[in-house]
């Protein structure tokens, strides 16, 4: 079965530094991967996907992440953090309905809170 | 930028009573979800929904929980008799078939 550890349960910054948030995915075939972020008393908005093509991925926000098959990760990165980035970031893996149709059955991370000082 | 709707955001109920918990799911789209959150937990497939029908379910989405489009907008997440142990936030989701999935803000539902 499909799994997702994001190691850090919570990540401190200061604002202008760089961030990187850690995504490893246990999965037989071809992930398809996401990134989404959740503020306080909002739901999931997506940051970006990866299903196929270029390995590194750009999202809304500044983000990017970086699909390492070797390594089974999907790290998110940001060059400088801005204090509205504080939130939890949630990674998750997709696996494919019966007709592989749908790839929205997602396996979610734990989450990882960042917060950032000023 | 089109978004899924949920209502209630938060609803209290009774142990025992009946919930439903609505969507409008982004206009186009033809896949629906939904997911739930326990409180400090992760967040958890329960169930998909394609074409008026069930596509996949978890094993958390027992008898005690149900899913219907009753008029081709909405989406409705229906627990027949709540357990404290329901208590959750619930996202209902859509996607199109670039399976671009979108999630609404959640409705919170505590179970007394």
């Amino acid at each position: 079965a499909q799994s997702v550890t994001q190691p850090d349960i919570h990540i401190t910054v200061s604002e202008g530094a760089s961030l990187e948030l850690r995504c490893n995915y246990s999965y037989g075939a071809t992930p398809y991967l996401f990134w989404y972020v959740q503020s306080p008393g909002q739901g999931l908005q997506l940051l970006l996907k990866y299903f196929s093509g270029d390995t590194l991925v750009q999202g809304i926000k500044g983000f990017e992440a970086e699909f390492k098959r070797s390594q089974s990760s999907f790290n998110l990165r940001k060059p400088s953090v801005h204090w509205s980035d504080a939130a939890e970031y949630f990674c998750a893996v997709g696996t494919a309905n019966a007709g592989g149709t749908s790839y929205g059955k997602l396996t979610f991370g734990q989450g990882t809170i960042l917060t950032v000082h000023p | 930028e089109p978004e899924v709707t949920q209502t209630p955001s938060h609803q209290v109920t009774q142990m025992g009573q009946e919930v439903i918990l609505r969507c409008v799911p982004i206009s186009n789209h033809l896949y629906f979800y939904w997911y739930r959150q326990i409180l400090g937990q992760k967040v958890e497939f329960l169930v998909s929904f394609y074409n008026n029908e069930i596509s996949e379910k978890s094993e958390i989405f027992d008898d005690q929980f149900s899913v219907e489009r009753p008029d081709g907008s909405n989406f409705t997440l229906k627990i027949r008799s709540t357990k404290l142990e329901d208590s959750a936030m619930y996202f209902c989701a859509s996607s199109d078939n670039r399976n671009t999935i979108y999630f609404g803000e959640g409705s919170w539902l505590t179970v007394v």
